[in-house]
């Protein structure tokens, strides 16, 4: 099955400075990596998602970049705020299977 | 449509004692999560259906834990009997077809056996 992993575990980052968190997947299969969003105290949220035809996307101060051939994708935060704090989860879902397997999560927080 | 319902928000029972979570999806999505969270073990998928009808339980982890879909606006998790290693914060979620789309997850139950 498909295997998630996450760097690094805890971000610590300035207001207004930028966040990089970063994962690699297994499955070469996998075409749908969708990045959510959990702060505390609720269920996660989608923030942002790529496929595999797309190598970068874009929303505002988020975007996503996913390089195919080394397995690794990427959520890019820019000008960082407090309310930017949060656990992020990155996820790869192969086109043909229901399963969304999840990296460990990145607790980010944004000092003031 | 309100989103993914979930209830209770938080359970405290005792060790032995059957629990039952439920879960009301978002009206027109065709498939529903169950998923466990916890720090050492992250989100891990326990049960999956599409169009009522259970697909894949291979995550769940005992016989202890069933879950129903009677029908597209209801599921169930219940733990009997239940096990303080239980103790986790229980996420359903829905989306519009499998994992290849958004998955909307609920406010999650946290459950908590003594």
């Amino acid at each position: 099955g498909e295997n998630v992993e996450q760097h690094p575990s805890t971000l610590s980052v300035q207001e207004g400075d930028s966040a990089v968190i970063k994962c690699t997947y297994s499955d070469s299969a996998s075409n749908y990596f969708p990045w959510y969003k959990q702060e505390l105290g609720k269920g996660p949220q989608l923030i942002i998602d790529i496929r595999s035809n797309v190598g970068e996307k874009k929303d505002q101060r988020i975007a996503v970049t996913l390089n195919k051939t080394a397995k690794h994708f990427s959520l890019h935060i820019t000008e960082t705020q407090p309310e930017d704090s949060a656990v992020y989860f990155c996820a790869a879902s192969p086109s043909n299977d229901y399963k969304l397997s999840f990296g460990a999560g990145t607790t980010v927080t944004v000092r003031a | 449509d309100a989103g993914v319902i979930q209830s209770p928000r938080h359970e405290v029972t005792e060790m032995g004692q059957e629990v039952t979570l439920r879960c009301k999806p978002i009206s027109g999505h065709n498939s529903l999560f169950w998923y466990r969270q916890t720090m050492m073990r992250g989100l891990e998928l326990l049960i999956y259906f599409n169009n009522n009808v259970p697909i894949d339980d291979s995550g769940m982890p005992e016989d202890r834990f069933s879950a129903k879909m009677p029908n597209a606006s209801f599921s169930t998790l219940k733990i009997q009997p239940s096990e303080p290693r239980d103790s986790a914060v229980y996420f359903c979620a829905s989306s519009s077809w499998g994992g290849n789309t958004e998955a909307f997850f609920g406010q999650g139950t946290r459950l908590t056996v003594v």
